[in-house]
């Protein structure tokens, strides 16, 4: 059971270069979140996807797009890639949009944007 | 704004000590949840508490929510290298999204 599985684990973007962050879960979630951690400030979200078919703004969702592909693939665009980027990102689900249900998480993304 | 404040933002203690950390709020919380996240790893559920006053044990490790619902702590005993790692707490805001604490990164010295 592989849970949440996200794709790259590493890259380094040149700035304004663009790229999709992948996730995809095995576990007939609805809900998926996607996270910035940056040290000292835990994990912000950045979008959610409550259900198949939505998307909603998170904490910090500029210069960032989403896209629910499907009930299983959440993905993550950045159109134009800034230094202030350079963060690990993480990819999670839970069975409801209810804050007191369990995010299981992916293992992240670390990007460097030069 | 609801805040989630963790404390100590760093603890490193030797092997057999107990510790205490903290998650502290302004905000009266439904629930509250415990992650732990080792290095190159996403969190990982611990513990869910949810009415104030609730104490819940995992092994070494004792949860409690206050009782006015607007703090936690989690207590280790005996601490062990494996403990080592970075405890997050996490609430539901008003949007029914998690908001998280900062963290305390806890190192057990062998």
């Amino acid at each position: 059971n592989a849970g949440v599985t996200q794709t790259p684990k590493f890259q380094v973007l040149k700035t304004g270069q663009s790229m999709t962050l992948q996730c995809a879960q095995d576990m007939n979630h609805n809900s998926m979140y996607w996270y910035r951690q940056d040290p000292g400030m835990g994990l912000r979200l950045i979008y959610y996807s409550a259900s198949e078919g939505t998307t909603d703004k998170g904490e910090v969702p500029n210069g960032y797009n989403v896209s629910r592909l499907n009930k299983r693939e959440f993905s993550l665009r950045l159109e134009s890639a800034a230094p202030s980027q350079t963060s690990v990102y993480f990819c999670a689900s839970s069975r409801t949009g209810w804050g007191n249900q369990p995010q299981h998480f992916g293992d992240g993304t670390r990007l460097s944007i030069l | 704004t609801q805040l989630l404040e963790q404390s100590p933002q760093f603890l490193s203690i030797q092997e057999g000590e107990n510790l205490t950390v903290y998650c502290n709020s302004s905000s009266v919380f439904s629930s509250l949840q415990w992650y732990r996240q080792e290095p190159g790893e996403g969190p990982v559920l611990l513990v869910t508490v949810v009415t104030g006053g609730e104490v819940k044990k995992l092994k070494r490790l004792t949860f409690q929510f206050g009782d006015a619902r607007k703090d936690s702590s989690l207590h280790i005993t005996a601490a062990q290298p494996g403990d080592t790692g970075l405890y997050l707490c996490a609430g539901p805001d008003s949007n029914y999204q998690l908001i998280w604490g900062a963290g305390t990164k806890l190192i057990i010295k062998p």
